[in-house]
């Protein structure tokens, strides 16, 4: 299995901040790589797929880099809104697996 | 617009079988290239991945559970379910409903869920 890892658990960032969320996959994924959004109680939202194409009706705030194994999720200027947790997924071979998510929170 | 609901029990006995239903709504599940998937959350964990459906019955599952799991479609309701057998309390979890779908760039497709299910809290115990 390819397994994911994301270097930070946690971050905590203000409003206005420019924020980066790293993804690191096992072997090259080339760009199957997927960014989602999830706030408390609630489903996990697509934000980002094939490492950089923004999903319809996602703020452009929100962008993708990356390719192969390391792979970034930015938000360029952070608003009340972004506060979640993210989790990258890879979709090159099954079984697709998640990241074990980054928690951005209100410094 | 294309809406996923989950149902089915919030609790079940240790070693019996979780059955869980996903209702589409605002499109078809026989749509071409569309499969449709599970995934589930332990409470304060991560997500992971238990298996997809094609409308065709294709389907295909995570290793991990492949042996517990069965996941079949109902065309006429527009439905697809979940059935994951001899569960214990590691099953408990928020189990979610997503289509899978596909985007071509060339000869590479690549794939992502969207959307998703509000998801549906089971717990194992007895």
């Amino acid at each position: 299995d390819i397994q994911m890892t994301q270097s930070l658990s946690s971050l905590s960032a203000s409003v206005g901040d420019r924020v980066t969320i790293t993804c690191r996959a096992s072997q090259s994924i080339s760009r199957h790589l997927n960014w989602y959004q999830q706030k408390p109680g609630k489903a996990p939202k697509l934000l980002i797929y094939a490492a950089s194409s923004l999903q319809s009706g996602v703020p452009s705030r929100f962008s993708g880099s990356g390719s192969g194994t390391d792979f970034t999720l930015t938000i360029s200027s952070l608003q009340p809104e972004d506060f979640a947790t993210y989790y990258c997924q890879q979709s090159y071979s099954t079984p697709f697996i998640f990241g074990p998510g980054t928690k951005v929170d209100i410094k | 617009q294309l809406q996923l609901q989950e149902s089915g029990p919030g609790l079940v006995k240790p070693s019996e079988t979780l059955s869980l239903t996903c209702t589409v709504s605002g499109g078809s599940i026989s749509s071409n290239n569309y499969y449709w998937g599970w995934i589930r959350q332990p409470p304060g964990k991560g997500l992971e991945w238990i298996g997809s459906i094609y409308y065709s019955g294709s389907t295909y599952y995570n290793p991990s559970l492949k042996s517990r799991v069965t996941i079949s479609v109902d065309t006429s309701k527009n439905q697809f379910s979940l059935k994951l057998s001899s569960v214990t309390a590691a099953d408990t979890a928020v189990y979610y409903c997503a289509r899978r779908g596909i985007t071509i760039f060339g000869v590479v497709n690549l794939y992502w869920f969207d959307p998703w299910g509000q998801g549906t809290l089971v717990t194992v115990s007895s």
